[in-house]
């Protein structure tokens, strides 16, 4: 199985902020990975596909780059809607392995 | 527009089997695989297996096989997730999920299982 691996596992924050999280693959999975955003209490909301391509509706100050083994997804200037927990996962090979995931909080 | 819209919460005895079902609506029930993702309590998301519902063929997770059934059913444009011999670490919100090509689109809005004696 292929190991995916996020980095930090928890983040503080504020508002106007950069924020980046990285996500790294046991192997490579060319450009098959997927981002999602989790609120406590909710279901996970899809936010980016194939590495960089947004999801319809996705706001444009989230941003998603890598292929290979390492990715990123970039949130510029952070809004108070985003503190939430982020997931990456690959969908190279089954089975689609998540990371551990990020906690973005202020 | 799309929904998938999942059934409600279990409360289940260790040894029994659960079934939850996921139906969906706003697209051709046929022409996307649906996923099937664990979340237990504090957690982070565990991918269980898919199944395509035009022919249903599935793939599971090694750490499910044996234990769940995942099929789907195109005269009611559902599918569901039937999981076996529940244990104790069962416990947790199952959640099913669509996808176009291979990436996760859209999601339901998850089913809580509880295990317990």
């Amino acid at each position: 199985d292929i190991q995916m691996t996020q980095s930090p596992s928890s983040l503080s924050a504020s508002v106007g902020d950069r924020v980046t999280i990285t996500c790294r693959a046991s192997q490579g999975i060319t450009y098959y990975l997927a981002w999602f955003q989790q609120k406590p209490g909710r279901a996970p909301k899809s936010l980016i596909y194939a590495a960089s391509s947004l999801q319809t509706g996705v706001p444009s100050h989230f941003s998603g780059s890598g292929s290979g083994t390492e990715f990123t997804l970039t949130i510029n200037s952070l809004q108070p809607e985003d503190f939430a927990t982020y997931y990456c996962q690959q969908y190279y090979s089954y089975p689609h392995t998540f990371g551990g995931g990020t906690r973005v909080e202020i | 527009e799309v929904q998938l819209v999942q059934s409600g919460a279990e409360v289940k005895k260790p040894g029994t089997t659960v079934i939850i079902s996921c139906k969906v609506s706003g697209y051709s029930f046929t022409d996307h695989f649906l996923h099937w993702v664990q979340q237990a309590p504090g957690k982070g998301l565990e991918w269980m297996g898919v199944v395509d519902p035009e022919d249903g063929e599935t793939k599971y997770t090694e750490k499910f096989q044996g234990r769940v059934i995942m099929t789907a059913d195109t005269s009611a444009d559902t599918a569901y997730m039937e999981l076996r011999s529940l244990k104790s670490d069962d416990t947790a919100v199952y959640f099913c999920a669509r996808s176009t090509g291979s990436e996760i689109d859209y999601w339901g809005q998850g089913t809580l299982v509880t295990v317990s004696s």
